[in-house]
């Protein structure tokens, strides 16, 4: 069965520092994997996802993500943080290919920016 | 207007009570889920529904219910409310087409439930 494993409850940078959210993957076929981000009150909005085109994945507000197949890796990265970037992260991997699949859940990382 | 929209957005309730959670959506889509939220834990599934007809346990459907009324309309339903059933829930769609090659969600705002 498919999992993801967030290294890191909690994250805290500082404004204009990099940013990065680890996740790993569990795997049994080629996966489709996903990050969400949670602001405070509201539901979560996609991202970015990788659908097996280009290992690295670019989406919204800066942050990008990259496959690594070896390293059972899909972490997520920002050059540069910004205090509105504070919001919970959440990896995500679907659970089959093709028309059953569900979304499996991290426990999500939350991101602190200081000023 | 939200395309995903669930109501109450925030529900207090005594123990035993039943309790229904709504959500209904513009996006057109086939598949609905429902899913909870608590600290430390991320989102666990606890039903889906992929067309009218189809109704499908998720990880956690034991103490819930739910109700496909229509393509638009997805209801969780506690029939009788305990407080470790206190969570934050969400609803959400994706579309048969799309979903079944990337797994797209599209979520509501939440409702938040304590359970007394």
């Amino acid at each position: 069965a498919q999992s993801v494993t967030q290294l890191g409850s909690h994250v805290s940078v500082s404004e204009g520092a990099l940013v990065l959210l680890r996740c790993n993957y569990s795997s049994s076929v080629p996966p489709y994997l996903f990050w969400y981000v949670q602001y405070p009150n509201q539901g979560l909005q996609l991202l970015l996802k990788y659908t097996s085109a280009a290992t690295l994945v670019k989406g919204i507000n800066g942050f990008e993500a990259e496959f690594k197949k070896s390293e059972t890796s899909f972490h997520l990265t920002k050059p540069s943080a910004h205090m509105s970037d504070a919001a919970e992260y959440f990896c995500a991997v679907s659970d089959t290919r093709g028309s059953q699949g569900n979304l499996i859940f991290g426990k999500g990382t939350k991101l602190s920016v200081k000023p | 207007d939200a395309d995903v929209t669930q109501t109450p957005r925030n529900r207090i309730t005594k123990t035993g009570k039943r309790i229904m959670l709504e959500c209904s959506q513009t996006k057109g889509h086939d598949r609905m889920y429902w899913y909870r939220q608590d600290p430390g834990l991320g989102l666990r599934l606890i039903y889906y529904s992929f067309d009218v007809k189809d109704i499908n346990k998720g990880e956690i459907s034991d103490g819930y219910s739910v109700s496909r009324q229509a393509q638009a309309k997805f209801s969780l339903s506690l029939e009788s409310a305990i407080p470790n059933q206190t969570a934050l829930y969400f609803c959400a769609t994706s579309d048969l087409h799309s979903g079944s090659i990337t797994g797209e969600l599209f979520f509501g705002e939440g409702s938040r439930l304590t359970v007394l």
